[in-house]
């Protein structure tokens, strides 16, 4: 069943504001990654993160890996119309080395 | 895109018929895996291999079958039992089938069955 969960699954957003995505566990996680998969395209990964509590920046995207290992979150600051698409969060439970992804929050922005 | 070719971009079926849909890489990766998307319900894992000559069955591999003959192909057929098997497929693959490697799509198949 559904092991990562996503909220929220779908987005407005004023072009120049700020948003965040999260993406939550029920058990805890030796990694998240997270992708981004533009209209009519493929996914395409953005980031891993791994240790408890990590913070990673990738320009005017941050992404937090929760302390205890089940959540993580993407904040998008001075929103651009480059940043529409569906964002996905993908996490390993422990002991299994298989993927599970969210379902994705789709993030429309607007002119 | 990012080594990992899909073909056909658009493939149209009539129910009862089974569709083989490619997927070959050039990333001398060994996990190759096979996601069905839908609207509204993200990706969900069909089958994966960590190897050649090797799979497994992901969440949902009723009503499909895959082979991997070579470290560079990893072919999807959907067979007549799938019940529903209008969506989009995506072929992923990364270095290794463990837990901290990003994995690599493809641009997809989009799959209609009439």
């Amino acid at each position: 069943g559904q092991q990562v969960m996503q909220i929220p699954q779908y987005q407005h957003v004023q072009e120049g504001e700020d948003f965040t995505t999260y993406c939550n566990s029920s058990t805890t996680l030796s990694n998240i990654q997270w992708y981004k998969q533009r209209p009519g395209g493929h996914p395409v990964f953005l980031i891993q993160l791994v240790k408890s509590g990590e913070v990673k920046k990738q320009k005017r995207l941050t992404f937090q890996f929760g302390e205890a290992k089940k959540n993580s979150s993407l904040h998008i600051t001075a929103t651009q119309t480059t940043d529409v698409g569906t964002y996905f969060c993908a996490g390993h439970p422990w002991g299994n080395n298989r993927l599970a992804f969210g379902k994705g929050n789709q993030v429309v922005v607007i002119p | 895109d990012g080594g990992i070719t899909q073909s056909p971009k658009y493939l149209f079926r009539k129910e009862g018929q089974n569709v083989t849909l490619s997927c070959e890489q050039n990333l001398n990766h060994d996990a190759m895996y096979w996601y069905r998307q839908d609207p509204g319900q993200g990706l969900r894992l069909i089958y994966y291999s960590q190897i050649v000559n090797d799979f497994q069955k992901g969440d949902i591999a009723e009503g499909y079958s895959v082979s991997r003959e070579k470290k560079e192909s990893f072919p999807l057929t959907v067979t007549s039992a799938q019940k529903n098997p209008t969506a989009f497929y995506l072929c992923a693959s990364s270095a290794l089938g463990g837990v901290d490697y990003e994995q690599y799509f493809g641009p997809g198949t989009r799959l209609t069955v009439t």
